[in-house]
């Protein structure tokens, strides 16, 4: 039972456009959630972080957005650069404890 | 910020050799550490958490006789791949809980584990 997704497998996007990806999830126990940025044969890059009691956080040219009801979340990254291409995943934290679950990622590419 | 380092970056072993990966927190205590594997273009499962001064809780599904995890102290947790196997070839990557600020989840760089 796969408690966060990520429907998008990759993501093309021209430089200097905005790229969004998409992560949704089912356990409503998650409070807290993460998008980290990976690329191969490394360990992932904390990106930014939102609690779910927002619906907006902000870090530069990144947003990340939450929509509790839809159980929806969602990385804005503008404008994008060709170093931003790499995977993105998004990860969730349970109130009831410590560990992330993951989603399956989407591989995010920035055409010059 | 907090530094978390695994080591060996890779390794190549036979099969039916143990392979140990160490994952140390540098400038932090980590009471909390977690291992995850991640298979060619999959997310990152989670194996176990790793407790220091007690024994790793293990997810469904993981051998725990397979993958020891120890951690003996705050900065330093360690997982060996016993009688390793062609199966067991991938990318080993180690977290540690950080309360001390910021997001509190650092990541070690991984470490590519092949058995031939």
């Amino acid at each position: 039972d796969q408690q966060v997704k990520q429907n998008s497998p990759s993501l093309s996007v021209q430089e200097g456009r905005i790229s969004i990806l998409n992560c949704d999830y089912t356990n409503s126990m998650f409070d807290y959630f993460l998008w980290y940025k990976k690329y191969p044969a490394e360990g992932p890059t904390f990106l930014i972080s939102i609690s779910s009691i927002k619906d907006k956080n902000e870090d530069g040219r990144f947003t990340v957005f939450l929509n509790k009801s839809a159980k929806h979340l969602s990385l804005h990254i503008v404008p994008s650069q060709p170093g931003d291409s790499a995977v993105y995943f998004c990860a969730a934290r349970s109130a009831a404890g410590n560990k992330l679950t993951f989603g399956g990622g989407t591989r995010v590419l920035v055409k010059p | 910020g907090a530094v978390v380092s695994q080591h060996p970056s890779w390794v190549i072993c036979k099969s039916g050799t143990s392979v140990k990966i160490e994952c140390r927190s540098l400038d932090f205590q980590a009471t909390t550490m977690f291992w995850y594997r991640q298979f060619p273009k999959q997310s990152l499962m989670l194996m176990a958490t790793s407790n220091e001064g007690s024994k790793a809780t293990y997810e469904q599904g993981v051998e725990k006789d397979k993958f020891l995890i120890n951690h003996a102290s705050l900065t330093l947790s360690t997982l060996t791949v016993t009688s390793a196997h062609p199966e067991d070839s991938s990318f080993y990557i180690c977290s540690a809980r950080d309360f001390g600020g910021g997001y509190g989840y650092t990541f070690g760089s991984g470490t590519r584990l092949t058995v031939v």
